[in-house]
């Protein structure tokens, strides 16, 4: 069974400043990660998938993850937030069966 | 272009009364899920399909039920709505490969 934690339910960071939203995983087996955008009142929109190629990977918007096994980890990074980038944001896991298991949601708040 | 689609988007049913929410996809992918979404919860499985005439529970199958008689539809049936089931209805597909699921828009329902 695959299971998320996303640490931290609300981040709030300034415009231009670092945005860092931390995940970890747990899974039996080697895994497929994820992180979606939902902004408000929309659906689910893939920002980026982790499926065993680069550890490091690029997605949308500028968003960024980088897988650490020995971390179980999964943090999805941002060198610059933008007002556009206040959201909610979820780290999901899957395994073979195809299932996907989401975190609880952290959500983004951008100052001015 | 390929989509998927949910109907209605909006939906305010009566405690006991039986409720369908439809799903159509038109990525003819074998896999169909549905998710329901609560504050503080993120996304949770209810039911999915790998393909036609097979169903599944997942985590919070209690109270629903889904068919699947074709490759483009999942619908998902409440059998006797309960103000628990008031939430964000979201439908999701992925081909064989699993990788990746491409998600609707949902459907947010209201059982008062």
């Amino acid at each position: 069974a695959q299971s998320v934690t996303q640490l931290g339910s609300h981040v709030s960071v300034s415009e231009g400043a670092l945005v860092l939203l931390r995940c970890n995983y747990s899974s039996s087996v080697p895994p497929y990660l994820f992180w979606y955008v939902q902004y408000p009142n929309q659906g689910l929109q893939l920002l980026l998938k982790y499926t065993s190629a680069a550890t490091l990977v690029k997605g949308i918007n500028g968003f960024e993850a980088e897988f650490k096994k020995s971390e179980t980890s999964f943090h999805l990074t941002k060198p610059s937030a933008h007002m556009s980038d206040a959201a909610e944001y979820f780290c999901a896991v899957t395994g073979n069966d195809y299932k996907l298991s989401f975190g609880a949601g952290t959500t983004v708040t951008v100052r001015a | 272009d390929a989509e998927i689609t949910q109907s209605p988007r909006h939906k305010i049913t009566e405690t006991g009364r039986q409720v369908t929410l439809a799903c159509h996809q038109t990525w003819n992918h074998n896999n169909m899920f549905w998710y329901r979404q609560d504050l503080g919860h993120g996304l949770r499985l209810i039911h999915y399909s790998y393909g036609v005439q097979d169903t599944n529970k997942g985590e919070v199958s209690d109270g629903y039920s889904v068919s699947r008689s074709n490759t483009e539809d999942l619908p998902l049936t409440l059998e006797s709505a309960a103000s628990s089931q008031t939430s964000v209805y979201f439908c999701a597909s992925s081909d064989g490969t699993g990788v990746e699921q491409y998600f609707g828009p949902g459907t947010r329902l209201t059982v008062t």
